[in-house]
């Protein structure tokens, strides 16, 4: 079960646009629409902030999106702002079982 | 509003079982999947494994020689024990509930994480 695999860095001026990748593989990302993504702050515990590919917990902002194409899903953040300064990791269903990415560092230059 | 917390030993030896429980309050345990993720320090998220609420688990398959997950509905609370650990079982252990159907999957709530060193 090996993880998902993610840059270890990004970034982007405020208001400017970042996309985070993650890709998988055809028994994971490749065959079930259930990848989430999960925003971590320093000595904090996850947050989610999209689950099924492309979905949005109520309270995140519209401005965090997702997406999905074969084996790669795609976090981007529009109109970046200093506080989305902060790890993200996305996960997937594995069948029966759950793999996260390897996560990224979101830097606001 | 669900809420999670994790307690037990901050501090475990080398060969030693690493015990957890994480309680949960705010909403009940039914129909929903309970899960045990751990991050090592500096690193990123591992998935330890799960239990349902009635009972059936499913484990990481580098853990599952060591790992048992147990729940107590009428406590509100499940468990995660490892056995035999060493210093790479040093983590921050968060438990989280998994709201997993047919049409969606996701971790919606998690424990604030509890830190667990190996040492001696």
């Amino acid at each position: 079960q090996s993880a998902l695999t993610q840059p270890r860095s990004v970034s982007g001026s405020p208001g400017h646009s970042v996309t985070i990748s993650c890709t998988g593989t055809s028994s994971t990302i490749g065959t079930y629409n259930y990848v989430s993504w999960y925003q971590q702050f320093p000595d904090k515990a996850p947050k989610l902030i999209i689950y099924d590919v492309t979905k949005r917990p109520s309270g995140v902002p519209d401005r965090f999106s997702g997406s999905k194409s074969g084996n790669t899903a795609s976090l981007t953040i529009s109109g970046l702002q200093t506080e989305d300064e902060a790890d993200y990791y996305c996960s997937s269903y594995a069948g029966r079982s759950k793999v996260f990415g390897t996560g990224t560092t979101v830097t606001v230059l | 509003q669900v809420q999670l917390q994790e307690s037990g030993p901050g501090l475990v030896k080398p060969s030693e079982t690493l015990s957890l429980t994480c309680n949960v309050s705010g909403g009940s345990m039914s129909n929903f999947y309970w899960t045990w993720i751990r991050q090592s320090p500096g690193k990123g998220l591992e998935w330890i494994g799960y239990i349902y609420y009635s009972g059936t688990t499913n484990y990481n398959p580098s853990l599952k020689s060591r790992v048992t997950i147990s729940v107590d509905t009428s406590k509100n609370q499940f468990s995660l024990k490892l056995t035999s650990v060493t210093a790479a079982d040093t983590a921050v252990y968060f438990c989280a509930r998994d709201f997993c159907t047919s049409s969606s999957c996701y971790l919606d709530y998690w424990g604030q994480g509890t830190l667990v060193t190996v040492s001696s």
